[in-house]
């Protein structure tokens, strides 16, 4: 499976925007670079993906290097409730990976107020 | 919409008992999946399915087993507990591909002593 590069941590003050990166250098074509969070005692929440061209949604945008090595999930106003562990993850849009998710150590978050 | 629901959210086993975890979605979903998660690691896939009367090993199939007799539902066997199984596991469901994103249960913290 590709392999997914993030800080360990990353720290940022209430209302500010948050710039999560992300490398994967060995990414695939058939890879779709996907974004999960995981707040406290709870299971991991979809966020976010995209496969080549930048995407927006409510909660976050993902902007994607044109060589698609690297990504970065946008928070534009970070709030206390975004405090969480972020993983970037490679999903195979192939037909023998079934979806699998592979999750590495993920960015932990830290909102201040 | 329920979305992907886990039974039950705790328990305790004594060592070499046996219980089922069961997960339960209501979103129609062809994958389903169980990770693992321990202290301060990300989640580590123990089994999937692809589709009713289909099971697979993941990354750490060990000492568990699997079963998807019905679409919507996907039971995780401990047959003989071992301490090394005290962790949060995790649900997880989606359609094929990767265009889309997965759901995740809230997890059943499992302690075995």
């Amino acid at each position: 499976d590709a392999k997914t590069t993030q800080p360990n941590s990353m720290e940022s003050n209430e209302e500010e925007p948050v710039h999560l990166p992300c490398n994967h250098s060995t990414i695939s074509g058939t890879d779709y670079i996907h974004w999960y969070r995981q707040l406290p005692s709870q299971g991991p929440e979809y966020v976010i993906h995209g496969l080549t061209s930048n995407v927006n949604n409510r909660m976050a945008s993902l902007a994607i290097a044109e060589d698609r090595k690297s990504s970065t999930l946008i928070l534009h106003r970070a709030t206390l409730r975004d405090a969480a562990v972020y993983y970037c993850i490679l999903r195979d849009g192939g037909g023998t990976s079934y979806g699998k998710l592979t999750f590495g150590q993920g960015t932990i978050l830290t909102v201040h107020p | 919409n329920a979305g992907v629901t886990q039974t039950p959210k705790f328990r305790v086993l004594k060592t070499g008992q046996s219980m089922t975890l069961l997960c339960a979605q209501d979103m129609n979903h062809e994958y389903m999946y169980w990770y693992r998660q321990d202290p301060g690691m990300g989640l580590r896939l123990i089994h999937y399915s692809v589709g009713e009367g289909t099971t697979a090993k993941g990354e750490v199939p060990d000492g568990y087993n699997v079963s998807r007799l019905k679409k919507q539902n996907f039971l995780l066997g401990l047959e003989s507990a071992a301490p090394s199984q005290t962790s949060v596991y995790f649900c997880a469901s989606s359609y094929p591909g990767a265009v889309l994103g997965a759901f995740f249960g809230q997890g059943t913290r499992l302690t075995v002593v």
